[in-house]
């Protein structure tokens, strides 16, 4: 079975300073890695996916997250935040291939603050 | 990407009733996900739902309570039968694009 820890609930940050929302998944097999994120009282919007390939994945609204296999980590990074990045995120594994039951983490509210 | 379109965005109902929630997609898809979001939680699985075929559903959830529709490949229902305060929690249905999830702008349920 699989499984995401999102180990931190809450993360503060300064604007304009850089965030690392930390990621680890437990899987035996080859996965598919996700970040969603979700603005207050809005559904869930896909950041970045890994599938394969280049460990660094670039997603939207300039956040990147590094795939690391040794230490089945994940971990979401921008080098500078805004104000309107406050939301919550959430990690997500699958197994690969199409059609795959999503595994969530718990999410990780990011509260940037002016 | 897929768009998709939830509906009702909000809806407060009586204990006992029951609620249809509807999801349409702009292209044919073949599986829909219905997820459940408890307040303050993260998504959990309720079912997979296949055109033609009956939906297949998480640990802890069953038809009765949880009956979903998959009339065409660009439609479902999820029904919430004989609610209680407990079911409050927003929905969302989910479909697959290049092994990306896309999710609809959920449901909040809110069981009185």
């Amino acid at each position: 079975a699989q499984s995401v820890t999102q180990l931190d609930s809450q993360v503060p940050v300064f604007e304009e300073a850089p965030v690392e929302l930390r990621c680890n998944y437990s899987s035996s097999v080859s996965v598919y890695l996700f970040w969603y994120v979700q603005y207050p009282n809005q559904g869930l919007q896909l950041l970045l996916k890994y599938l394969s390939g280049s460990t660094l994945v670039k997603g939207i609204n300039g956040f990147e997250a590094e795939f690391n296999k040794s230490q089945t980590s994940f971990h979401l990074r921008k080098p500078s935040v805004h104000i309107s990045d406050t939301a919550e995120y959430f990690c997500a594994v699958s197994s690969p291939g199409g059609y795959q039951k999503v595994t969530f983490g718990t999410g990780t509210k990011l509260q940037v603050i002016p | 990407s897929a768009v998709i379109s939830q509906k009702p965005s909000r809806d407060i109902c009586q204990r006992g009733t029951s609620l249809t929630i509807q999801c349409q997609v702009d292209s044919q898809v073949t599986m829909m996900f219905w997820y459940r979001q408890q307040p303050g939680q993260s998504l959990t699985l309720i079912a997979t739902a296949n055109q033609g075929s009956e939906a297949t559903y998480e640990s802890g959830f069953v038809i009765d309570k949880f009956p979903i529709s998959r009339p065409n490949l660009t439609f479902s229902t999820l029904t919430v039968s004989n609610m209680s305060p407990e079911d409050s929690s927003i929905y969302l249905c989910s479909v697959e694009i290049n092994y990306g999830y896309t999710f609809g702008s959920g449901t909040r349920l809110t069981v009185v």
